[in-house]
């Protein structure tokens, strides 16, 4: 069975440092991988995808993230962070249609 | 524009009081399904359909029900309410996308659900 791990749930930078939000993933088959942002009441939206292309992917808002087989990872990051980037974000992994998500890592980012 | 809609986006309501949280997409996707969203527990599925007529429960069914009678339409019930139902819900739908190898998941807007 496919799994998501999100380590830490919360985390807090300074603005204009670096964001980086960590995902471990397990799959027996090659995974597809996606990190969602949710702000403040607000529904899901997806900010990049990992289907199995480049390993480097880029998403919206100035985030990527790296696909590492080795390390099972698929970490996100921010070389500068906003304060507009404060929100939740969640990791998952594609179970055939069903998406499997982490516990989430909530943002914040402090003046 | 392809989209998700469901209603009501939010709702108060009291223990016992059936009620159904509608949800229809317009990308004739086969594949629809609901989760909840939990503070510390991300998002689980309660409940997949593969195609019309076809339901199947995901891991949070218990105290569920859903239909699907329309392949646009999949309607969440909740027989009878109770406070741990309070929740966030999203509802999805699924399709393939052009010169993609997986299927494009689609969310709605959320129905916040409160059960006194």
């Amino acid at each position: 069975a496919q799994s998501v791990t999100q380590l830490g749930s919360h985390v807090s930078v300074s603005e204009g440092a670096l964001v980086l939000l960590r995902c471990n993933y397990s799959s027996s088959v090659p995974p597809y991988l996606f990190w969602y942002v949710q702000y403040p009441n607000q529904g899901l939206q997806l900010l990049l995808k990992y289907t199995s292309a480049a390993t480097l992917v880029k998403g919206i808002n100035g985030f990527e993230a790296e696909f590492k087989k080795s390390e099972t990872s698929f970490h996100l990051t921010k070389p500068s962070a906003h304060m507009s980037d404060a929100a939740e974000y969640f990791c998952a992994v594609s179970d055939t249609d069903k998406l499997i998500f982490g516990t989430g890592t909530r943002l914040q980012v402090f003046p | 524009e392809a989209q998700v809609t469901q209603n009501p986006r939010y709702l108060i309501t009291v223990t016992g009081k059936k009620l159904t949280v509608t949800c229809s997409q317009n990308m004739n996707h086969e594949y629809m399904s609901w989760y909840r969203q939990d503070p510390g527990l991300g998002l689980r599925q309660i409940y997949y359909s593969m195609n019309v007529e076809v339901t199947d429960k995901g891991d949070v069914p218990e105290g569920y029900k859903v239909s699907r009678k329309e392949k646009r339409n999949f309607p969440l019930i909740l027989e009878s309410p109770s406070p741990n139902q309070t929740s966030l819900y999203f509802c999805a739908s699924s399709g393939p996308l052009a010169g993609s190898s997986y299927n494009e998941q689609f969310f709605g807007p959320g129905t916040r659900l409160t059960v006194l």
